[in-house]
């Protein structure tokens, strides 16, 4: 297994318009979260699945994010109507349940809105 | 509430040893972690401490955890000019689910 992978690694877009990433997890994990991080700051939890649960969501996901794992494998964060202020890297992370929740990060998703 | 807080800057010799401090906030986190990100990329697992540890030690990276003043210290021993990147100190949430990072502390290593 080659680790957590995001796709794209970049997306430009236009105040507005919707956009959707891509996570595939590490396979035998089966817990997969979604971060955002802006320039100078440190990740901020967004939400986590277990399998293909939403358990948890932050108050930072607003009405306009909504994030699915369909078939607990691989999840989608998609971003309606995007803001400038959404302009951020999305990282993405997937761990086992037990102890010591060790969460592994992927390459993260760089989001740019114009 | 929760919170992590980290020194932001730290600038060493090559082959010396660094120190990057975080305090945090919550008494109740089990776990404590360390990060690196690289420019332009993801957070990669450094090492991570359980909370009724004091010290571990993992090659040239030895955490120290002292519990009473909620402080975490990562000391890497003879600094490479690759060491060179943001380190995140964070703490796992009493659910044991979200990752609470501090700011980050960038570390340069001159030669």
């Amino acid at each position: 297994d080659t680790g957590v992978s995001q796709d794209p690694r970049h997306k430009i877009t236009k105040r507005g318009q919707n956009v959707t990433f891509r996570c595939d997890p590490i396979s035998e994990h089966n817990r997969l979260y979604w971060y955002r991080q802006t320039l100078g700051q440190g990740p901020e939890f967004l939400t986590y699945f277990q399998n293909e649960a939403q358990l948890e969501k932050s108050r930072l996901l607003s009405d306009r994010f909504s994030a699915e794992r369909p078939k607990g494998s691989f999840s989608t964060l998609e971003i309606q109507r995007t803001e400038q202020g959404d302009s951020a890297m999305y990282l993405c992370a997937s761990s086992l349940g037990d102890p010591p929740y060790e969460q592994y990060f992927g390459p993260g998703t760089r989001l740019t809105v114009t | 509430g929760e919170d992590v807080e980290q020194s932001l800057f730290l600038s060493v010799r090559e082959g010396d040893s660094s120190v990057i401090n975080c305090t945090y906030t919550d008494s109740s986190s089990t776990y404590l972690y360390w990060y690196k990100q690289e420019p332009g990329a993801g957070l990669q697992l450094l090492t991570y401490i359980f909370s009724n540890m004091d010290m571990k030690q993992d090659q040239r990276l030895t955490v120290l955890l002292n519990k009473k003043d909620k402080h975490l210290s990562l000391r890497i021993a003879d600094t490479q000019t690759g060491d060179s990147a943001i380190y995140f100190c964070a703490e796992i949430n009493q659910a044991g689910t979200a990752l609470i990072f501090g700011k980050g502390t960038t570390l340069s290593v001159s030669s």
